[in-house]
């Protein structure tokens, strides 16, 4: 099965901050990565799709970007609303898996 | 607007089988394309897949725990039913299901059911 590294597993940051998290597969999955969002007792919320795509809804100060094994989650300004759990999660294989999550907590 | 919700027991004893039903709204399972899976989530830990059911009922299973799990659906009705045997503690988890879509892009789980709290002990 592909595994899903995220780095880092935690960080701290401030409002306005610009914040970048990193998801590795351990195989080459071409584009078939998806960025999720999570706030406590809530439901993973869709952000990205394909590695780049904003899903609709989506503020714009969310991106995407990367290919093969490596791929980047980036929140150009950060809100107050934006503290939360990410995941990335492969879709290469038709046994998906996740990674094991990135917390953001305000600085 | 899709909706997805969960339903099943909240508390199973060890080595009994769960039975969770997700009941959906917003789309047809019949149409090409669509899929349903299964996500779970431990306290405090990270999300794990499970199952999916296709369109077409094509089924595919995590490989760690494809011997104890079944994912079926009924069109009709709007549902997508998943059991899994022989329970125990650590399967204690929020379980959640969520719309798949089968597309040249990939496969991404949205919308997401509100997700139901199952506790395994005796």
């Amino acid at each position: 099965d592909i595994q899903m590294t995220q780095s880092p597993s935690s960080l701290s940051a401030s409002v306005g901050d610009r914040v970048t998290i990193t998801c590795r597969a351990s195989q080459s999955i071409s584009s078939y990565l998806n960025w999720y969002q999570q706030k406590p007792g809530k439901a993973p919320k869709l952000l990205i799709y394909a590695a780049s795509s904003l899903q609709s809804g989506v503020p714009s100060r969310f991106s995407g970007s990367g290919s093969g094994t490596d791929f980047t989650l980036t929140i150009s300004s950060l809100q107050p609303e934006d503290f939360a759990t990410y995941y990335c999660q492969q879709s290469y294989s038709t046994r998906y898996s996740f990674g094991q999550g990135t917390k953001l907590e305000i600085k | 607007q899709v909706t997805l919700r969960e339903s099943g027991p909240a508390l199973v004893k060890p080595t009994q089988t769960l039975t969770l039903t997700c009941t959906f709204s917003g789309f047809s399972l019949s149409t090409s394309g669509m899929c349903v899976s299964w996500i779970r989530q431990p306290p405090g830990k990270a999300l794990e897949w499970l199952a999916r059911i296709d369109w077409d009922d094509d089924k595919y299973y995590s490989t760690s725990l494809k011997t104890r799990l079944t994912i079926s659906k009924d069109t009709s009705k709007n549902q997508v039913v998943l059991t899994m045997t022989n329970m125990d503690p650590v399967d204690t988890a929020t379980y959640y299901c969520a719309r798949t879509l089968a597309l040249e892009e990939g496969r991404w789980f949205d919308p997401w059911g509100q997700g139901t709290l199952v506790t395994v002990s005796s």
